[in-house]
């Protein structure tokens, strides 16, 4: 079975630090994948997605990059994190098929503080 | 986009009863999902739902994509129901597209 992994579940980080979540998915191959952050309240908000290894798509222009070294890795970073990146990470996978659509599976979650 | 509104936004049940969420989306979809949101963050998937009705224990959902709405029927609510409800909806090629969530509370 598809399981996805997200570490770490909870950060704190100083204003000005460096920035390192990632995410793998295992039981599956050429999956879609995708990161969303939930600020305080209840909104979700796409950030990247990948269709494949190397193949980055960014919804929101921000303080935040990703990048896919592997078919079932997927990393968010940053180079210098601000107060207003603090949320609710999460991590989803889908099967990889550009036709059809299929339920996405999320991740467990990091919670990111700036300080 | 696809606009998503859910409703109630809030929703406060005495432990034994039932619910009903409503999910209106404004264009036709291939993907329609419920999931909900435990206090420890986490996204469970409840319901893969585009159409039609399924059921999982006291949970059940029903998908009308002609009328572009979905409901999510709670049965017997128990405090472990608590959390937030969100549907997701998304087309052929895009995105998936989130609703602003019911939060839903059951007193024991």
């Amino acid at each position: 079975s598809q399981t996805i992994h997200q570490w770490p579940a909870t950060l704190v980080q100083p204003v000005g630090s460096p920035l390192s979540l990632e995410c793998t998915v295992e039981g599956t191959s050429n999956p879609n994948l995708y990161w969303y952050r939930q600020a305080a309240g209840r909104g979700l908000q796409l950030l990247f997605y990948s269709v494949g290894i190397g193949q980055i798509s960014s919804e929101v222009p921000q303080n935040l990059s990703a990048s896919r070294p592997q078919d079932r890795q997927f990393i968010l970073s940053s180079k210098k994190l601000l107060l207003s990146d603090s949320g609710f990470y999460l991590c989803a996978w889908s099967p990889g098929t550009r036709l059809r659509n299929y339920g996405y599976t999320f991740g467990s979650g990091t919670r990111l503080t700036v300080v | 986009g696809i606009q998503v509104e859910q409703s109630p936004p809030d929703l406060i049940l005495q432990e034994g009863a039932n619910s009903t969420l409503r999910c209106n989306f404004s264009d036709s979809v291939n993907n329609l999902q419920w999931f909900h949101q435990n206090p420890w963050g986490q996204l469970i998937n409840l319901f893969y739902i585009p159409s039609g009705t399924k059921q999982n224990g006291r949970l059940s959902a029903t998908t009308v994509a002609t009328e572009r709405y979905s409901l999510l029927y709670i049965s017997s609510s128990q405090t472990t129901d608590s959390g937030v409800y969100f549907c997701a909806v998304n087309r052929a090629g895009n995105m998936l597209t989130f609703g602003g969530g019911t939060r839903l509370m059951v007193k024991p």
